[in-house]
């Protein structure tokens, strides 16, 4: 399979921890990136690799992986993390790119 | 400062071509794979296609392969997308991406298909 299949939304408190999912059979063979999309906005790589941030992001984001499941956590959510978020990976082919339905997170 | 900017959308009839392009800057573009990913609107994103550093590896998503040509011009530090055949479901937000993480994206250019 091809498919990358995400919860559609997730609410979480302000200042505590969610978690968004992503679930593929190419998750078994590679890892998932993360990304982060508010309104209007271009989509910003949040998580790569096995649990890495690029520069900026700050490290109440985090990554991780097991079996077909992939996993964005975030550790004490501001309001600020509100939007929508997509995981991609390589399909199983490994030489085209797919990307999940997206998560739409709420901080109340 | 790393930045990539598409450009080229417009309005299009079913059947109809439109070219887009990507400039880059801020990095020196020849070192990297780049994408091409589309957002219909108030829905997800879907990645289109891929061409290697080169040019020499290109790769499509099934719902534009035969009809979309990815190619790239490194003299230019360029992207293109050809679009041939356009559908109503191809209109969207289409960006450039940078490398195999996605990790840079433009702001996206509109195409529209309609009648």
């Amino acid at each position: 399979s091809s498919e990358l299949t995400q919860d559609p939304a997730v609410s979480v408190a302000l200042g505590q921890t969610v978690r968004i999912t992503c679930q593929g059979d190419s998750l078994r063979s590679y890892y998932a990136r993360w990304y982060q999309q508010k309104p209007g906005q271009a989509p910003v790589l949040v998580i790569y690799g096995k649990n890495n941030r690029p520069s900026g992001i700050p490290d109440r984001f985090s990554g991780s992986s097991s079996g077909n499941t992939a996993s964005l956590t975030i550790t004490g959510a501001q309001a600020e993390d509100e939007a929508d978020y997509y995981c991609n990976s390589r399909d199983s082919s490994g030489n085209r790119w797919v990307f999940g339905g997206g998560t739409k997170l709420t901080v109340l | 400062e790393v930045q990539l900017v598409e450009s080229g959308g417009v309005v299009v009839q079913p059947g109809g071509s439109l070219r887009l392009s990507c400039a880059a800057s801020g990095f020196t573009f020849d070192d990297y794979t780049m994408h091409w990913v589309r957002q219909p609107p108030g829905k997800g994103l879907e990645w289109v296609s891929l061409i290697s550093w080169d040019g020499s590896s290109t790769y499509y998503a099934d719902s534009v392969k035969g009809r979309f040509t990815i190619s790239r011009d490194n003299s230019k530090n360029s992207l293109y997308l050809q679009m041939n055949s356009l559908r109503t479901e191809d209109t969207a937000l289409y960006y450039c991406a940078k490398d195999v993480a996605f990790d840079i994206w433009g702001q996206g250019t509109m195409v529209t298909v309609s009648s």
